[in-house]
């Protein structure tokens, strides 16, 4: 696609809930990171993919998170158990190798209540 | 302390004006990007430099390895130009590390 497409844009859960997050990079692009946004702040480092493997997943805050991206392309961020800190914009950006074209998605906005 | 500091965190400025937001950084990199957050907006990359100068309309971003330290320069400043600056640094494992932004806003 044109852009980095996240779905859902807005997602409302209950807590103790499992969500799952997706993004749609920018198409050959193989770099692919997901960062987490709370209000006021600049994001924060989640995960990132080069390819289809978790080149560093030191950003993920505990267990309860996982991110996939099976074929390369397409990355889903997994949150199990979700709790109200939990709560936050989730970014996804993609980039060709060593940042070029590095471009954001508009993020998903978590609310656990 | 943070890998990447911004300064200042906040700037006003009157239309028209010269504005320059700095940044430095103490990891070694192999990128450093500039970003623009609307408010409520997606995040939008400006520059991606890894030495020199760049230029693009009234924003011109700079950057100097040997002192780790880049600027953004803003021409003719225009209240749309009111935004989040932010400052990443894409380190030699590729893993990104971000400022704390500078909050700018332009009054007509």
């Amino acid at each position: 696609g044109a852009g980095v497409s996240q779905t859902p844009s807005n997602k409302v859960t209950e807590k103790g809930k499992y969500v799952e997050l997706r993004c749609d990079p920018i198409s050959g692009h193989t770099a692919l990171y997901w960062y987490r946004q709370s209000l006021g702040q600049g994001p924060e480092f989640l995960i990132y993919f080069q390819g289809t493997g978790a080149a560093d997943d030191s950003g993920l805050p505990n267990d309860r998170f996982f991110a996939v991206r099976p074929e390369g392309s397409v990355s889903t961020l997994k949150i199990q158990r979700t709790e109200r800190g939990d709560s936050a914009v989730y970014l996804c950006a993609s980039s060709l190798l060593n940042g070029l074209g590095y471009t954001f998605g508009s993020g998903t906005r978590l609310t656990v209540v | 302390k943070n890998e990447v500091e911004q300064s200042p965190q906040n700037l006003t400025a009157q239309e028209g004006e010269f504005i320059t937001i700095n940044c430095s950084y103490s990891v070694g990199i192999s990128a450093l990007h500039w970003l623009q957050q609307h408010p409520g907006g997606g995040i939008v990359s400006l520059f991606m430099l890894s030495s020199g100068k760049k230029k693009h309309g009234r924003l011109i971003a700079t950057i100097n390895i040997q002192e780790k330290h880049s600027s953004l320069h803003i021409t003719a400043s225009h209240p749309r130009d009111s935004a989040v600056y932010i400052c990443a640094v894409s380190g030699t494992g590729n893993q990104f590390y971000f400022g704390t932004g500078t909050s700018l806003t332009v009054i007509p």
